[in-house]
């Protein structure tokens, strides 16, 4: 059984270019969560998603960010025009059931540069 | 001030030392989590409760919910079980954004 998937690991990329990062959450989970994690900082709750549904993105930066989750394929996190605060560990998560009902799992992560 | 806070945030033990990390939050939660950490970045969920005490091999894991603390305990300590530890609560169910929040982890070394 595969777990979360989440590709490319390590993603660089220059002031204003597109980060995508992709999520294959594990077989059968309809819920995905995206976290952030800065340097020296702790994770952070950016958007919930069910499939073709945005839950909850009230951890999303206004400007920049956009998440999808469609009805075939993996889950999107995309991030336009990066600058180098953006820099951090970006991590994905499944979870068959919501957050308070199921364990999440955790995919190893995309880790993005900005140069 | 955080909504989770964990303590200690840095913690080193000799191997076999009884290890305790504690977990307090400010508001109500429907779940609360612990997760590893490794220092190669991945992340590994160790338990999910509401109540009570759970237990998996040396790991152990508490809450209180009328005192708004949990306690992550590991019994017979080992090199291996070094990494950051992190508690992180889900704020509220149903409906709502389900996504966790997040202590700021503790940082664990267990020397042999």
């Amino acid at each position: 059984n595969a777990g979360v998937m989440q590709n490319p690991r390590h993603l660089v990329r220059r002031r204003g270019q597109e980060a995508r990062l992709r999520c294959s959450p594990v077989k059968g989970h309809s819920h995905v969560y995206w976290y952030r994690q800065l340097p020296e900082e702790g994770l952070k709750f950016m958007v919930y998603l069910q499939k073709e549904n945005i839950i909850d993105e009230s951890g999303m930066p206004k400007e920049r960010f956009s998440a999808e989750f469609p009805k075939e394929g993996p889950s999107i996190l995309r991030i336009q025009q990066v600058v180098r605060g953006d820099s951090a560990a970006y991590f994905c998560a499944s979870s068959p059931w919501t957050a308070s009902s199921d364990t999440q799992y955790f995919g190893p992560g995309t880790r993005l540069t900005v140069l | 001030k955080n909504e989770v806070e964990q303590s200690p945030q840095n913690l080193t033990a000799q191997e076999g030392e009884f290890i305790t990390i504690n977990c307090s939050y400010s508001v109500g939660i429907s779940a609360l989590h612990w997760l590893q950490q490794h220092p190669g970045g991945g992340i590994v969920s160790l338990f999910m409760l509401s109540s009570g005490k759970k237990k998996h091999g040396r790991l152990i894991a508490t809450i209180n919910i009328q005192e708004k603390h949990s306690s992550l305990h590991i019994t017979a300590s080992h090199p291996r079980d070094s990494a950051v530890y992190i508690c992180a609560a889900s704020l509220y169910s149903g409906g709502g954004a389900d996504g966790l929040t997040f202590g700021k982890g503790t940082h664990l070394i267990i020397q042999p």
